[in-house]
């Protein structure tokens, strides 16, 4: 399993971004995704759900700003980041939970792309 | 939402000593937590999941427990490769949540 981030870097407040990440080593329109973010040197903070049928579920400090998709035939996800905070730098990592188990843990993480929000 | 309280916040302690890191969950979770590792500039790693279950790779020196609302890591024999930050997270509702995490010095 391979999942490796891009799309991140330096954008204004109230302005826009796209985040992809590209999945190989399995077959990706089988498994749910998840972003998650981290504040630099803070915690993490989980932000958007995206299931096989591109079912969805957000973290509320993100939700109406945020949109998680997923193209299965090019095997990315996307979270597309609207209407952009301070609040929101981060490191974003993409998530998969694991083979076997249907519950919500990782095993599998990107290496994450940085969004810095300022002016 | 879910809170979890993750204790204490920084913890310095001398190669082969013995450590523990608590998660306090604000409502029955029934054993859905997970525990991670994050070394400096890398992304997370999983540990333990289902409380009490080692992930692959990961040495038996660490352990999980717990049940209800509160659940611990256990880090025997303290290597200097354990120098990481930890989190727990909770898998039982979402919004998914982690623990405020606690980083580990030798």
């Amino acid at each position: 399993v391979q999942l490796v981030e891009s799309g991140g870097g330096l954008v204004q407040p109230g302005k826009s971004l796209k985040l992809s990440c590209s999945a190989s080593g399995f077959t990706f329109r089988n498994y749910g995704m998840h972003w998650i973010r981290q504040a630099p040197g803070k915690g993490l903070d989980w932000v958007a759900y995206i299931s096989p049928s591109s079912g969805t579920v957000y973290a509320d400090a993100v939700k109406g700003r945020f949109t998680i998709s997923r193209d299965n035939a090019k095997n990315t996800l996307f979270l597309q980041l609207n209407s952009l905070k301070s609040e929101d730098t981060a490191i974003y990592y993409c998530a998969r939970r694991d083979s076997v188990s249907p519950y919500n843990w990782f095993p599998y993480w990107g290496q994450g792309t940085l969004v810095t929000v300022s002016s | 939402d879910i809170q979890m309280t993750q204790s204490p916040a920084s913890l310095s302690a001398s190669l082969g000593e013995t450590v523990t890191i608590e998660c306090r969950v604000s409502e029955d979770i029934y054993n859905g937590l997970v525990w991670y590792q994050q070394k400096p500039g890398k992304s997370p790693q999983l540990l333990i999941y289902n409380v009490n279950s080692l992930h692959i790779g990961v040495p038996s020196r660490f352990s999980g427990s717990g049940s209800g609302t509160q659940y611990s890591l256990k880090i025997n024999s303290l290597q200097s490769e354990d120098v990481a930050s930890y989190f727990c997270q909770q898998y039982y509702d979402y919004p998914l949540t982690f623990g405020s995490g606690t980083k580990l010095e030798i």
